[in-house]
């Protein structure tokens, strides 16, 4: 989805680099997710944020953290990278004021590749 | 815990024929499923979703079913396309909560 993107989109990089993974969106959503992809699996809750002073840990949130610098901005950070954490990044989007609220929107996604 | 699973990995069907996707989930507190669909290289994209007030919800040649007795979702897709060739996913959440817990996925496969 255009309205939601992803930066970079592809990145390959060395075991104990820090890495940043940016998401902005145009919808005003409030509420923003990011989740990670690994092959034969489903898609794994990382961090979410329902509004810029409120970030919540997910399933899988160990080796991550996040910032919410905007309403429109959702980052993820890796400290130290780890060749597990090679995987495909999603970030996504949603608005409880909608009214098919629940649906998420997604972001292109990051392939991510730790050396 | 909670998990949402699929019965089928890979589903391979020929264009023309009408297409069913399987998904069971466990969490009997979950009221609101939804269906993405995801072509290589993108993100997911919104298919359909339904509450669990209802037991079936039709869009453009989509159709999906809620059996909340067996706890069991279904995606049906008429007159399949190549263009539906994709990997399918389902989620459950919890009404206002907006967390999905995501299946595994099935990959349609669609042969001209």
């Amino acid at each position: 989805d255009a309205d939601v993107t992803q930066t970079p989109r592809n990145r390959i990089t060395k075991t104990g680099k820090r890495i940043m993974l940016e998401c902005s969106q145009t919808k005003g959503h409030d509420r923003m997710y990011w989740y990670r992809q690994d092959p034969g699996l489903g898609l794994r809750l990382i961090y979410y944020s329902f509004d810029v002073k409120d970030i919540n840990k997910g399933e899988i949130s160990d080796g991550y953290s996040v910032s919410r610098q905007a309403q429109a901005k959702f980052s993820l950070s890796l400290e130290s990278a780890i060749p597990n954490q090679t995987a495909l990044y999603f970030c996504a989007t949603s608005d409880l004021r909608l009214a098919g609220y629940n649906e998420q929107f997604f972001g292109p996604g990051t392939r991510l590749t730790v050396l | 815990g909670e998990s949402v699973g699929l019965h089928l990995p890979t589903l391979s069907v020929q264009e023309g024929d009408n297409s069913i996707i399987n998904c069971a989930y466990s969490n009997s507190a979950s009221d609101y499923f939804i269906w993405y669909k995801q072509e290589s290289g993108k993100g997911p994209q919104f298919i359909i979703d339904i509450r669990s007030n209802m037991d079936k919800r039709q869009g453009q040649r989509v159709t999906v079913l809620l059996n909340k007795t067996v706890k069991h979702l279904s995606l049906q897709i008429a007159a399949t396309q190549p263009g539906d060739s994709a990997v399918y996913f389902c989620a459950e959440a919890n009404t206002g909560f907006q967390k999905l817990v995501f299946g595994t996925g099935t990959r349609l496969l669609v042969s001209p």
